[in-house]
C-alpha cells in the first residue's frame, strides 16, 4: 500500500528565507507525486506534480520539487519566502498503472513566516 | 471556468442527526472524489465516482455514509445517523480522467461539527 510521510508537522521561517519541506513516500513503482497548499478557509491548490522525466519540477508561485528516487522523496522548495506562503502544505501520491487516481496525502506541513 | 463547488461550508448537528453534503464538480469532469480530514490526521480518502458509478468506495468508514452521484453531475454525501466521531472537514475533488496522473481540483471543504 502506498503511503506518505511529511515528517515536520510546524515549520517556521522569517520572510525572505530559504524553504525546504520534506516528504518521503512509499510506492512499489514509479509514483505519481503532487504538491498542494492550503491557505485559511480556503482548499486544497494545486502548486506542483511529477509524472515522469525531469526530475526538477516547478510550480505556481515559485515553488518547485526534486523526485529522488534512491531517497524516495519529493521535498518542496522556495528560495524566498514571502508571508503569503503561510499555509498548510500537504504531499500526495497518486495510484500509477492501471490502478485509479485516489490520493494518498502525508499529515501535512504548517508554515508559519514571521516578517 | 468554475471551481469545485462544496455546501454548506460549516454545518453543526447534534449526534444521531442526518447531514447531507454536497459537492457540485467542475463541469464536464466524469471523475469525483470524497476525502474526509479528521482533526490531527492526515486527509483520507472515501470514494471515487466515475460519472454515476462508484469506482472505489474502500474507503467509507461504515454503512452509515451513503453517497449518491445521480445523472453523474453533482455528488451528495449523507451521514446517517451521525456519531462525534464523524467531525471533520469533507473535500470533495473532481479531475478529467481518473488515472493516477490527472491532477485533482478541490473545493474548499465543508466543516462538520458534531456535538
Amino acid at each position: 500500500a502506498q503511503s506518505v510521510t511529511q515528517p515536520d508537522i510546524h515549520i517556521t521561517v522569517s520572510e525572505g528565507a530559504s524553504l525546504e519541506l520534506r516528504c518521503n513516500y512509499s510506492y512499489g513503482a514509479t509514483p505519481y507525486l503532487f504538491w498542494y497548499v492550503q491557505s485559511p478557509g480556503q482548499g486544497l491548490q494545486l502548486l506542483l506534480k511529477y509524472f515522469s522525466g525531469d526530475t526538477l519540477v516547478q510550480g505556481i508561485k515559485g515553488f518547485e520539487a526534486e523526485f529522488k528516487r534512491s531517497q524516495s522523496s519529493f521535498n518542496l522548495r522556495k528560495p524566498s519566502v514571502h508571508w503569503s506562503d503561510a499555509a498548510e502544505y500537504f504531499c500526495a501520491v497518486g495510484a500509477g498503472g492501471t490502478s485509479y487516481g485516489k490520493l494518498t496525502f502525508g499529515q501535512g506541513t504548517i508554515l508559519t513566516v514571521h516578517p | 471556468e468554475a471551481g469545485v463547488t462544496q455546501f454548506p461550508s460549516h454545518s453543526v448537528i447534534e449526534k444521531g442527526q442526518t447531514v447531507t453534503l454536497r459537492c457540485d464538480p467542475i463541469s464536464g469532469h466524469d471523475n469525483l472524489y470524497w476525502y474526509r480530514r479528521v482533526m490531527g490526521k492526515e486527509i483520507k480518502f472515501l470514494l471515487h465516482f466515475v460519472k454515476e458509478s462508484k469506482q472505489d468506495e474502500s474507503g467509507m468508514p461504515n454503512n452509515r455514509f451513503l453517497a449518491e452521484r445521480t445523472g453523474g453531475t453533482y455528488s451528495t454525501l449523507k451521514v446517517q445517523p451521525a456519531e462525534l466521531e464523524d467531525s471533520g472537514v469533507y473535500f470533495c475533488a473532481s479531475s478529467q480522467g481518473g488515472r493516477g496522473n490527472q491532477p485533482q481540483h478541490f473545493g474548499d471543504g465543508t466543516r462538520l461539527s458534531i456535538l
